[in-house]
């Protein structure tokens, strides 16, 4: 298995501009989320599903929409992005959303740059 | 989810074992005690999770108090490789990961 794969690795945008990062797992993982992480702190979620066809805002979903089509797929839109959005974005899966003994795997994260 | 309180940092020397300790005094009955690591520029990696009872796991021991007020995470012969940070989460038992909260946790400095 390749676990959680998130491309690109970096992106630098324009202010306005939008993108798409992708978010890949072939793990058969119901739940699957998105983090950003900034400088000196912890990881907040953005956006959040737990199966096909359903999606659900976390902590900082404003400018950030998702969708999610397959099991496999959850990719994060940036429809015009702000400096504000410059973060290393992390995507993360878990077997079950409601069993405690299924801890989330994480990718290894798109470094983000609006200028 | 209760929270968690952990050292900002701490340093080990190679080879001895590396005590990471979390207070959790608020934590509920029914909240699990999980501890992941980020590897600089790497994702969080899950590490070990408990209840009460001690864990051990091929990465390392999870060691929780009888009250449950504190943990301490055990990397028994610490290794270059070990220098991350490490989070200390409570849970409570089936719910969903939107209530994960990820603190700033213990960045941890392995030396030769």
């Amino acid at each position: 298995n390749a676990g959680v794969t998130q491309t690109p690795k970096f992106q630098v945008l324009k202010t306005g501009q939008s993108m798409t990062l992708q978010c890949a797992q072939d793990m058969n993982h119901e739940y699957m989320s998105w983090y950003r992480q900034d400088p000196g702190m912890g990881l907040r979620l953005i956006h959040y599903s737990v199966g096909a066809g359903i999606t659900d805002q976390g902590e900082v979903p404003n400018g950030y929409n998702v969708s999610r089509s397959t099991t496999e797929d959850f990719p994060l839109r940036l429809l015009s992005a702000a400096p504000s959005q410059t973060s290393v974005y992390f995507c993360a899966s878990s077997y079950t959303p409601q069993g405690y003994n299924s801890p989330l795997h994480f990718g290894n994260g798109t470094r983000l740059t609006v200028t | 989810d209760a929270k968690t309180t952990q050292p900002p940092s701490m340093d080990c020397a190679e080879g001895r074992a590396a005590n990471l300790p979390c207070n959790h005094s608020t934590i509920s009955g029914n909240e699990y005690v999980y501890w992941y690591r980020q590897i600089h520029s790497q994702g969080p990696q899950y590490i070990i999770h408990g209840l009460k009872n001690n864990e051990t796991n091929e990465m390392a021991s999870l060691i929780i108090t009888e009250d449950r007020k504190s943990s301490t995470l055990i990397l028994p012969h610490a290794t270059l490789r070990d220098t991350a940070v490490y989070y200390c989460i409570v849970r409570r038992l089936n719910t969903g990961f939107q209530k994960l909260v990820f603190g700033t946790g213990t960045r941890l400095l392995v030396s030769p």
